[in-house]
């Protein structure tokens, strides 16, 4: 079945250290979008990328990067940069360039800062 | 600001009851309006979508939406709610400013549904 499959499902790291998380989809879908949820804020857009090779910064990009290199993949790098990085994130994707509006998100990772 | 308002952080109904959860959005134009549903741990969704036309839509799990111009809301329904309803219920728009699908989300209702 088509999907979207974040991993690790939960990470745990030391302040200072970079990490990264995984998207990969297998829907085919040209856009891709990293969103991190804190509790009572709902979803805040990091990063998006509507095609291979570009991406561009969503509402709350600092402390984040990203990478295009395929279009089945969008990875997210949490660095030590990022002040409060301890959320839980997801990941989605969309078809084309309509607004159908429907996102196809994965299970989520659960990153929690020691 | 612009922004997507959720009113009710947490909603406590009996199974069985009628459901109502709010969403109002403050912009110039009417976006495209979406409610999205998260259980716990898991990703996020879609219930049901407004882009035009009638402004009662239907959606998925019995759940359906009634956009009002008048009072720039969307507000989810469920005639009856049934146990497995409890998840948190996020209401979304499209600025449709350009530049790929960017979703505005509210900051989510949490549904509990008592036995």
């Amino acid at each position: 079945d088509g999907g979207i499959t974040q991993s690790p499902k939960y990470l745990f790291r030391k302040e200072g250290q970079n990490v990264t998380l995984s998207c990969e989809q297998n829907l085919n879908h040209d856009a891709m979008y990293w969103y991190r949820q804190d509790p009572g804020q709902g979803l805040r857009l990091i990063y998006y990328s509507q095609i291979v090779n570009d991406f561009q910064k969503g509402d709350i990009a600092e402390g984040y990067s990203v990478s295009r290199e395929k279009k089945e993949s969008f990875p997210l790098t949490v660095t030590s940069a990022q002040k409060n990085p301890t959320a839980f994130y997801l990941c989605a994707s969309i078809t084309g360039t309509a607004n159908t509006g429907e996102l196809f998100f994965g299970e989520g990772s659960r990153l929690t800062v020691l | 600001a612009q922004s997507v308002t959720q009113p009710d952080i947490h909603i406590t109904v009996s199974e069985g009851a009628s459901l109502e959860l709010r969403c109002n959005y403050s912009y110039g134009a009417t976006p495209y309006l979406f409610w999205y549903v998260q259980s716990p741990g898991q990703g996020l969704q879609l219930l049901l979508k407004y882009f035009s036309g009638d402004t009662l839509v239907q959606g998925i799990k019995g759940f359906e939406a009634e956009f009002k111009r008048s009072q720039s809301s969307f507000n989810l329904r469920k005639p009856s709610v049934h146990w497995s309803d409890a998840a948190e219920y996020f209401c979304a728009v499209d600025l449709l400013t350009g530049g790929g699908n960017k979703l505005t989300f509210g900051t989510g209702t949490q549904l509990k549904v008592e036995l």
